[in-house]
């Protein structure tokens, strides 16, 4: 069963603490996303991993950082979370090469507030 | 500024209307475009891809079609049910490989009644 897997899906922390949130896929795909979703805006590239230990930034890496030592496994950290860090953030793997070959998966979210 | 725009921005139509998204884009280059559907807490979930100039696909009671000369693309849902109630996002990919980069739009908010 092809699925891309969130933990935690709810956290609370208090601004300044540290975030990890963690995301796995059991279908071996090579590229991997981190997005943040928030009201009214499209969403948005934190990080993308073209395969193990091979991450590039995206359009909104400040203040993020994340980690990928296994293909399957795919982590956002935030070192200091602030107050404008609350959000709704996706993880999604790409099936393939091309276009029309590949699919996009996408877990349910972790949806995190900082107070 | 915002590369993706979706209109309208919500709709409310009765079970068994159709209806129909718009999404426009002003991404260059356009490689290919997607329509997702997105459950209120719940991930994107992939309705289809379209990548030629001007394209249409069928899945379903759902339809699109796109221009990439006019860059618009829509997406029609016949006969509506009430599972249909969502969030219907359109996204632009600029190259067809994972080298290139996905334009999300803010969605269009489906609610389907009674």
């Amino acid at each position: 069963d092809m699925k891309v897997t969130q933990m935690p899906r709810y956290l609370i922390k208090r601004m300044g603490e540290n975030v990890l949130l963690e995301c796995g896929q059991d279908m071996s795909h090579e590229t991997m996303y981190w997005y943040r979703q928030d009201p009214g805006l499209g969403l948005q590239l934190i990080y993308i991993s073209y395969d193990v230990d091979s991450n590039s930034e995206g359009d909104i890496p400040k203040g993020y950082r994340v980690s990928r030592k296994k293909r399957e496994h795919f982590s956002l950290i935030l070192d200091s979370a602030k107050t404008n860090q609350t959000s709704v953030y996706f993880c999604a793997s790409r099936s393939g090469t091309g276009v029309s070959g590949n699919t996009l998966y996408f877990g349910e979210g972790s949806r995190l507030i900082v107070v | 500024k915002t590369q993706v725009e979706q209109s309208p921005q919500s709709l409310v139509v009765r079970q068994g209307e159709n209806c129909v998204l718009q999404c426009n884009y002003s991404v260059t280059p356009d490689n290919h475009l997607r329509w997702f559907k997105q459950d209120t807490g719940k991930g994107l979930v992939s309705l289809t891809v379209l990548v030629d100039q001007k394209d249409k696909t069928s899945n379903g009671r759902y339809s699109a079609t796109l221009d990439k000369d006019a860059k618009h693309s829509t997406l029609h849902i016949t006969a509506t049910l009430l599972d249909d109630t969502a969030t219907y996002i359109c996204v632009v990919g600029d190259r067809g490989s994972a080298l290139g980069r996905l334009h999300f739009g803010a969605g269009t908010q489906l609610i389907v009644i009674p």
